[in-house]
């Protein structure tokens, strides 16, 4: 199957600080990636979609200017946690879309384990 | 919107049992169905998936069928294994529409020596 990175692959942080989430479709040009979040021992919570070369779309109780999401290409779409507290600790999973033809797939990224003391 | 149930949410099996996880969805416009297995610490991983105009699909070891009247989709795995210990979500989405995936809550799988 096609390949999705993330990057970095775990951060610890200090409550305030912002931290960025790097999601790439390795082999693929995806025109939409999604960003979810998951908390232990249960499923995964879409976020938000990312589209490239336009404004993401915020699920219901997502904070866009907390969460800001970046697109810029066709192979890339950025996470930042802005002013990250304690509640923001979480693992955070991208996927990118594989669309064409014959196919219609998401491929998900290996998470980043976010921390924040 | 969506709604997407799993049962169980945890399985235990001997190696070399069949496991089979069910899932059902609300949704009549949905077409699209994958399974994805997820291990610890790791993002989820396509294992299989079935588009409605089909009922059944199978690669190696790993089968799904989609029941469209009944609105619901199941994963099988046979002669299971240690290595297929993971959490399995299913999900549903209307393809063509953004794509958005809705999740089950998972099955955690585990198979016994």
């Amino acid at each position: 199957g096609a390949v999705v990175s993330q990057h970095p692959s775990r951060v610890i942080c200090k409550s305030g600080t912002s931290v960025k989430i790097e999601c790439r479709s390795l082999d693929f040009q995806a025109t939409t990636m999604f960003w979810y979040r998951q908390f232990p021992k249960q499923s995964l919570m879409l976020m938000a979609t990312s589209n490239e070369g336009s404004k993401a779309t915020y699920e219901q109780g997502v904070e866009k200017d907390k969460f800001l999401i970046n697109h810029a290409s066709l192979t890339l779409s950025t996470l930042t946690v802005t002013s990250a507290h304690p509640e923001d600790s979480s693992f955070y999973i991208c996927s990118a879309r594989d669309q064409g033809l014959r196919t219609d797939t998401q491929y998900f990224g290996p998470g980043t384990r976010l921390t924040v003391l | 919107g969506e709604n997407v149930e799993q049962h169980p949410s945890t399985l235990s099996v001997q190696e070399g049992d069949s496991a089979v996880i069910k899932c059902t969805y609300s949704d009549s416009a949905s077409n699209y169905f994958p399974w994805y297995k997820q291990e610890l610490g790791k993002g989820p991983q396509l294992i299989i998936d079935i588009r409605s105009n089909v009922g059944e699909k199978k690669d190696q070891r790993i089968a799904v069928t989609l029941n469209k009247t009944a609105k619901h989709f199941s994963l099988h795995i046979t002669e299971t294994q240690p290595e297929d210990s993971a959490v399995y979500f299913c999900a549903a989405s209307i393809t063509g529409t953004a794509s958005k995936l809705t999740f089950g809550t998972g099955t955690r799988l585990q198979v016994t020596l």
